[in-house]
Formats: structure tokens, sequence, C-alpha cells
């Protein structure tokens, strides 16, 4: 139990274009999702927190404008990097809390690059 | 403010031998705790959390870690290491404030020699 699946595994896209980051609960019900980034050989940074149903909340430093998050449903968050650029490539992983508890589940990671 | 050390960027360790990642935390009240493996390329596996009660906490793949409030630390444990470890390891603990948001340490590249 407690499976998150990321769709997809990984996208190449163009400088300028937008690419959509899925994450899904598979056997539970999530009201919090979280996105993270992981550059090579580094730690998770904690992008935002995604809650079923309201705004996400971004983290210092992180622009909400291009990094787009939805939650639409208890079970799908979305992660919308717009108008992408180069140093926008990198590892993302979300990650999905039940309702109750402390626990997360974490998803296998899109990696983005963008040419 | 709440804090994850993991003072080792780097372990190498010959297979079949012991190991001892450390990680240190600072947090004022009793913190939650977890320990986290990266393979490649891959997200992240819990290997073992502590919450509460019993401080030697056993985990999956025979890790096992010990809640030491005394010394700020809980460090992960395996008897004797295999091949198949080799990878990343993240100490992390619960942050305060809502949403149980979650501070990752730096994270312990393990290497295991044949």
């Amino acid at each position: 139990g407690a499976v998150v699946s990321q769709h997809p595994s990984w996208v190449i896209c163009k400088s300028g274009t937008s690419v959509k980051i899925e994450c899904r609960s598979l056997d539970f019900q999530a009201t919090t999702m979280f996105w993270y980034r992981q550059f090579p050989k580094q730690s998770l940074m904690l992008m935002a927190t995604s809650n079923e149903g309201s705004k996400a909340t971004y983290e210092q430093g992180v622009e909400k404008d291009k990094f787009l998050i939805n939650h639409a449903s208890l079970t799908l968050s979305t992660l919308t990097v717009t108008s992408a650029h180069p140093e926008d490539s990198s590892f993302y992983i979300c990650s999905a809390r039940e309702t109750s508890g402390y626990e997360q589940y974490f998803g296998p990671g899109t990696r983005l690059t963008v040419t | 403010a709440q804090s994850v050390t993991q003072p080792d960027i780097h372990i190498t360790v010959s297979e079949g031998a012991s190991l001892e990642l450390r990680c240190n935390y600072s947090y004022g009240a009793t913190p939650y705790l977890f320990w986290y493996v990266q393979s490649p390329g891959q997200g992240l596996q819990l290997l073992l959390k502590y919450f509460s009660g019993d401080t030697l906490v056993q985990g999956i793949k025979g890790f096992e870690a010990e809640f030491k409030r005394s010394q700020s630390s809980f460090n992960l444990r395996k008897p004797s290491v295999h091949w198949s470890d080799a990878a990343e390891y993240f100490c992390a603990v619960v942050r305060g404030g809502g949403y149980n948001k979650l501070i990752f340490g730096a994270g312990t590249r393990l290497a295991v020699h044949p």
C-alpha cells in the first residue's frame, strides 16, 4: 500500500514551453501533497505544499507564477512549469501524506530537461 | 529553527562490514524522525521512523536506528552491508508550523566495495 506515482518519469521540452507533471496517490487519499526539487548530488528542496481544494503554499524563493500547482482531488496534484528555461532542468519529486499522520510517501520522480 | 545535519557526505564500506550513518537534529520538542534511501534516479523509500516509545527502531532491509535525546542524534545502522545498499541516505525531521513538512539533511552517499 501507500504508492505514489508520477508521470512522466522524464520529459524534455524546449525553452519557453510549459510542462505538466502529475502526482497521484494510488491507494490512499492524500489531503496534502508536497513538491520537491533535487539538484544532482544534493538534498531535496521543498518547493510547495499542495492542499486539496485550496491554493498551494510556496516556500520562500519559489516563484508561484512559474511553478503552478493544482490539487484538484484527493489523489491528484499537478505541477506545471511555465515558460521553462534551462535552469529549470532538475529532478522533481512529489510526496503525499495521508489525511492523518506524519509520514510522507514519495513518488519516483520526474526528470525535466529544458533545451 | 529545526535543522538536520548529516556530517558524512560520502562513506565507503566493504560488503559484509557494519555501517553507521550519523544524523543530528536541532528541535526543541520531541522530534519525529525518519530515514529514507534513494537509489540513483529514483524517489525516496522510507527505511524507518521514530515518533515515540522504544528508542531503538527497526526498519526494512535490516536497518535499525537509535534515538538518543541527550545527543540529539538518530544514527542509522546495519550490521552487515550488501552491495545493493549502495545509495543515498537521507535523515529527515518533521518541521513544526503545520502541514508536517519534512526537513532533510544533506544526505550521505554510501558506496559498497565488493
